[in-house]
């Protein structure tokens, strides 16, 4: 079954305390991106990857770092996480203009 | 840069009727895709329908249709005989081709949250 997954789907945690959640897809796709979401708002992209070793900033990445080692990867690392990234996650992948398939989400809470 | 407008927050549509949400978009680029994704209450993001801007026929997906406007970059969807299912938040997106066939990123609107009422 083609899938994306992330992990963990919740996370409670301290300002301070770095974090990564990780995101894998099973479909070979060479474009990867991270999108939170914040109401009224909708989604923002943070991060993405056109393949790997290739990544590159989106509309919101201060405070997040990204890492393709391998096609199928792409994890979203917050070095030191804040209050105001509490959010909704979605990791999503695609190919040759194909829609993006998301993941299932992770809801984070920084305290 | 593009921009999505999805200029309804809320709406409430009575079960087996029929109901539009609006989208309008910002762009200076002739070769995209615009979407429209359904995000139930368990969060996840489900494609309803896509419309490629070269086309002129308008997408439809069962009891799903748009409304693809180019000249006046509107994009709206239509819900035919709405279901209890059909509750969820509905966005609106966008996205560029950069190169043939290359994928880039989704710009969307902030949503309209659908009730669909007995």
């Amino acid at each position: 079954e083609a899938q994306v997954t992330q992990n963990p789907r919740y996370l409670i945690t301290v300002t301070g305390k770095k974090l990564t959640v990780t995101c894998s897809q099973n479909m070979n796709h060479e474009y990867m991106s991270w999108y939170r979401q914040d109401p009224g708002l909708g989604l923002r992209q943070i991060y993405y990857s056109m393949n790997v070793e290739v990544t590159d900033k989106g509309d919101v990445p201060e405070g997040y770092k990204v890492s393709r080692k391998e096609k199928r990867n792409f994890p979203l690392i917050l070095e030191s996480p804040s209050p105001n990234q509490t959010s909704l996650y979605f990791c999503a992948s695609t190919s040759e203009g194909q829609p993006q398939h998301f993941g299932d989400g992770t809801r984070l809470s920084i305290l | 840069a593009q921009t999505v407008t999805q200029s309804q927050p809320e709406m409430s549509v009575q079960e087996a009727e029929t109901v539009t949400l609006s989208c309008t978009y910002d762009t200076s680029e002739n070769n995209y895709y615009l979407f429209w994704y359904k995000q139930p209450p368990s969060r996840q993001m489900i494609l309803v329908i896509r419309q490629e801007a070269y086309k002129q026929q308008n997408a439809t997906e069962n009891r799903f249709s748009v409304n693809f406007q180019k000249a006046a970059k509107s994009f709206s969807l239509k819900i035919s005989d709405s279901q209890l299912g059909d509750t969820a938040m509905y966005f609106c997106a966008f996205m560029k081709l950069i190169n043939t066939g290359t994928a880039s990123k989704l710009t969307f609107g902030t949503g309209t949250r659908l009730q669909v009422t007995l």
